[in-house]
């Protein structure tokens, strides 16, 4: 499928436990994002990459882990999840800094 | 600190009506400032971008507008649909030559479209 896809799409967890949210693009942008979204608060960037091995801290980092590889996957890995990580995870790319970024579907996480 | 408001937090609407939705923010240097929707449950869809030099731009029945000068942006919808109900989303981007990690997003604006 073109565009940009996230797996899964629901995802329940324990505290304490790894989980990885997978986010894939076909338009071979360079940049790509990941944000969460909670109830009163706008989308936070956590991580973005710049290009394939180039990742760089958002706003909030902590807690959270990501790798690049190749050019069209960007996941994003809770390596001890912890219930203030329940939130709506989306993945983002663009091609530069001044166009657009097309947004994923989302990803609802809840840890229990 | 940088920050972008929007008001009103919610509106609800009657179908055909027109609407405006606004943005202030207190983002330097700017690079340009977007406006997204996003309807319940899916991710932001980019309506508009708009950079310094740009006052208005029209996406169909969305326009936006841009006072640089009084860091204000306004998103107009024309003669509303049912499914114009969603929420706006106002991001403003800062300037530090091409870095992408410098989106500032409001809150956004949940709007209702009534029959």
């Amino acid at each position: 499928d073109a565009g940009i896809t996230q797996s899964p799409r629901y995802k329940i967890t324990e505290t304490g436990r790894q989980v990885t949210l997978m986010c894939h693009q076909t338009w071979s942008h360079s940049y790509m994002f990941w944000y969460r979204q909670d109830l009163g608060h706008g989308l936070r960037l956590i991580y973005y990459s710049a290009a394939a091995d180039i990742t760089d801290k958002g706003e909030v980092p902590d807690g959270y882990v990501v790798s690049r590889s190749k050019t069209e996957n960007f996941p994003l890995t809770l390596e001890s999840a912890t219930r203030s990580q329940t939130s709506v995870y989306f993945c983002a790319s663009s091609e530069s800094d001044v166009r657009e970024q097309f947004f994923g579907p989302g990803t609802r996480l809840t840890v229990l | 600190k940088n920050q972008v408001e929007q008001s009103p937090q919610s509106l609800i609407i009657l179908e055909g009506k027109n609407c405006t939705l606004q943005c202030n923010y207190t983002v330097s240097p700017f690079s340009n400032l977007r406006w997204y929707k996003q309807d319940t449950g899916r991710g932001p869809v980019s309506l508009t971008i708009m950079t310094f030099s740009e006052n208005t731009k029209s996406n169909g029945r969305y326009t936006a507008t841009l006072d640089a000068d009084t860091k204000q942006s306004s998103l107009h919808i024309t003669a509303s649909q049912l499914s114009d109900s969603a929420s706006y989303i106002c991001v403003v981007s800062l300037h530090y030559g091409g870095s992408q990690g410098n989106l500032i997003f409001g809150k956004g604006t949940k709007l209702s479209v009534k029959p």
